[in-house]
């Protein structure tokens, strides 16, 4: 059974640090993964979609690198900003259409 | 594209009623996920599925639950009798077959007092 983890849990950081957050799983026959956003109180937003043969992906500030032989990807965020505040979820998804096996996530505060 | 669209956003029951959540997903998407998020458990899969028909519903928690999709516009999620325990936000998801993402709804917020 897939298992995915996010560490760390909770990460407060000041404006403008650059920052990495983790995400691991056990099986490392994936087809995709994908990052969210989280906000209090609202939805999922999607940041970004790696596939299985690439090695990463970016977005404006935001980079997620993949590395399936080891169980791993990172999402970095470049010169965070107090907007950057949510919480950020990591899911993989083992083959095409199947579920997405969610991390419990990072929440991240970034302070003015 | 006005995304995945659930309703109602919010609702308050009482226990031992019957409540239905409804989803419309992405035109042309044709893979539908419906989603239960907690404080302690996070987000966990319901049930989903592929071209109207329900693939996986192993996540569904008991006989309480059921869900539907009558047509590829359309979904929903109801439990009946509802029970304190199942008050969580709802979301609903839908995506495309291949390399895609997963586009997922606003939720819906249901507590059960």
């Amino acid at each position: 059974k897939q298992e995915v983890t996010q560490i760390p849990a909770a990460l407060s950081v000041p404006e403008g640090e650059n920052l990495v957050l983790n995400c691991s799983f056990t099986d490392s026959a994936i087809y995709n993964l994908q990052w969210f956003r989280q906000d209090p109180g609202k939805g999922l937003t999607s940041l970004l979609l790696i596939q299985s043969s690439q090695r990463e992906q970016t977005s404006g500030r935001l980079n997620a690198s993949l590395d399936k032989s080891s169980g791993r990807s990172t999402l970095y965020i470049a010169a965070s900003q107090p907007g950057d505040s949510a919480t950020y979820l990591c899911a993989v998804i083992e083959t095409s259409g199947s579920r997405l096996t969610f991390g419990e996530g990072t929440q991240l505060t970034v302070n003015p | 594209d006005a995304g995945v669209i659930q309703s109602p956003r919010h609702e308050v029951t009482e226990m031992g009623q019957e409540v239905t959540l409804r989803c419309k997903p992405i035109s042309g998407h044709d893979y539908l996920f419906w989603y239960r998020q907690t404080m302690m458990r996070g987000l966990e899969l319901l049930i989903y599925f592929n071209n109207n028909v329900p693939i996986d519903d192993s996540g569904m928690p008991e006989d309480r639950f059921s869900a539907k999709m009558p047509n590829a516009s359309f979904s929903t999620l109801k439990i009946q009798p509802s029970e304190p325990r199942d008050s969580a936000v709802y979301f609903c998801a839908s995506s495309l077959a291949g390399p895609y993402g997963y586009t997922f709804g606003s939720g819906t917020r249901l507590t059960v007092v």
